[in-house]
């Protein structure tokens, strides 16, 4: 069981946009600390999405974008490509954990 | 470029030891804090420890404190993680990444290298 939550899975069609979301509590995101995303194309690596909320690095297209509100976060992805079917994490930090960075459950996108 | 290469996975028994490495470049590797992470089979991701720059600060998730330990050699750009009393759940593939910001809460986590598998079975 993750400490951050989100949907198992989202779809959408090319060109369609779609949002995931990533829902803490009051010791992480609630708490006020930030809200990063990276995508994991099959069989690779985490790479850095977003970073600080709604940041982005650079090289990351602008159809990628984040938020974060209260005790959640959301990572939109406009303009759906099929390079884009990918796992996609939330990361934060939670301060009841003896002070630990934490991930949330992962969002399998598939691109229809 | 900035790259991180992972070895030293590999099938080990349980209650076994296990030292994975790390080999950095494309970065002054002494001016950053580093982190393992590892992800189960098909399951998330969790952070399992940090090292500050010159060593003197680590600390571990409680699911692996007292049986890991992380350290990193500057002279040769290296970070490692000693594995011990190793058990079936901590079957993961295992990455390092660089810490962006230090130690501190709002720290994200980048580059990451390509992992290493590590198999706990008897």
């Amino acid at each position: 069981q993750s400490v951050l939550t989100q949907p198992p899975s989202v779809s959408g069609a090319p060109g369609q946009r779609v949002t995931i979301s990533c829902t803490g509590s009051s010791s992480n995101i609630g708490a006020g600390y930030d809200v990063h995303w990276y995508q994991q194309l099959p069989g690779t690596a985490p790479k850095l999405l977003i970073y600080g909320n709604s940041n982005r690095p650079s090289g990351v297209p602008d159809r990628f974008s984040g938020s974060k509100s209260g005790t959640s976060a959301s990572l939109a992805i406009s303009g759906l490509q099929a390079e884009d079917e990918a796992d996609y994490y939330c990361q934060s930090y939670d301060s009841s954990l003896s002070g630990s960075w934490v991930f949330g459950g992962g969002t399998k996108l598939t691109v229809l | 470029q900035v790259q991180l290469v992972e070895s030293g996975g590999g099938l080990v028994k349980p209650g076994g030891s296990l030292r994975l490495s790390c080999a950095a470049s494309g970065f002054t590797f002494s001016d950053y804090y580093m982190s393992w992470i590892r992800q189960a089979p098909g399951k998330g991701l969790e952070w399992v420890s940090y090292i500050s720059s010159s060593s003197s600060y680590t600390n571990y998730a409680d699911s692996v404190k007292g049986r890991f330990t992380i350290s990193r050699d500057n002279a040769k750009n290296s970070l490692y993680l000693q594995m011990n009393s190793l058990r079936a759940e901590d079957t993961a593939v295992y990455y390092c990444a660089r810490n962006r910001i230090a130690a501190r809460p709002l720290n994200w986590f980048d580059p990451w290298g390509q992992g290493t598998l590590v198999t706990v079975s008897s």
